[in-house]
């Protein structure tokens, strides 16, 4: 089956530090990548959609320019999370999308286990 | 805006006893339903979906476009059935409801 592939799976950083994170699709190609945040016993919140080639959809709420998304190929989106301060430590989760219309019964989702990021 | 429901934050179920797990979405198209189970330091992954009208894991769930719900079923509860379960609406994008931690009593 499809399986998403999500690193690092924990990173600990300083305070005014870029970390980045990736997530690869492995056997299919993704035309759109999720990237989710979950705070703990909390559900996942959607902070943005990343289409390969073109620029990501952030949620309302989302900074842009906190939350750097790339997706330069149909396997791989990254997240960078800028200047990272204490609040944005939390659990990133990406999903990946494969291709198919929808309701063609290709329109499922595969996420990856998640990377927690943990900012001192 | 479409938004998903789930107005149980925990249930406890006594095993071989049914679980329902509740889930109402408000969309104002022909949406794409799914639940979705996360187990205990696993990775959130499909259960079912709508679309497909199958069982999983003796699970089943009937979209019900008159009352706009997709509750999630079981006639007989496993002790391996405790997990977050989220119920999901896609179009364009997944929104989540808020959970549900379903805990199952031996």
């Amino acid at each position: 089956g499809a399986v998403v592939s999500q690193h690092p799976s924990w990173v600990i950083c300083k305070s005014g530090t870029s970390v980045k994170i990736e997530c690869r699709s492995l056997d299919f190609q993704a035309t759109t990548m999720f990237w989710y945040r979950q705070f703990p016993k909390q559900s996942l919140m959607l902070m943005a959609t990343s289409n390969e080639g073109s620029k990501a959809t952030y949620e309302q709420g989302v900074e842009k320019d906190k939350f750097l998304i790339n997706h330069a190929s149909l396997t791989l989106s990254t997240l960078t999370v800028t200047s990272a301060h204490p609040e944005d430590s939390s659990f990133y989760i990406c999903s990946a999308r494969s291709q198919g219309p929808q309701g063609s019964g290709a329109n499922v989702l595969t996420f990856g286990a998640g990377s927690r990021l943990t900012v001192l | 805006a479409q938004r998903v429901t789930q107005p149980e934050k925990l249930l406890s179920v006594f095993k071989g006893a049914p679980v329902e797990l509740k889930c109402n979405y408000s969309y104002s198209g022909s949406p794409e339903l799914f639940w979705y189970v996360q187990y205990s330091r696993q990775r959130l992954q499909l259960l079912l979906r709508h679309i497909s009208r199958e069982s999983i894991k003796g699970f089943t769930a009937d979209l019900n476009k008159g009352e706009t719900s997709f509750h999630l079923k079981k006639p007989f509860a496993q002790e391996e059935d405790s997990a977050m379960y989220y119920c999901a609406l896609d179009f364009e994008k997944l929104t989540f409801g808020t959970g549900t931690r379903l805990t199952i009593i031996p």
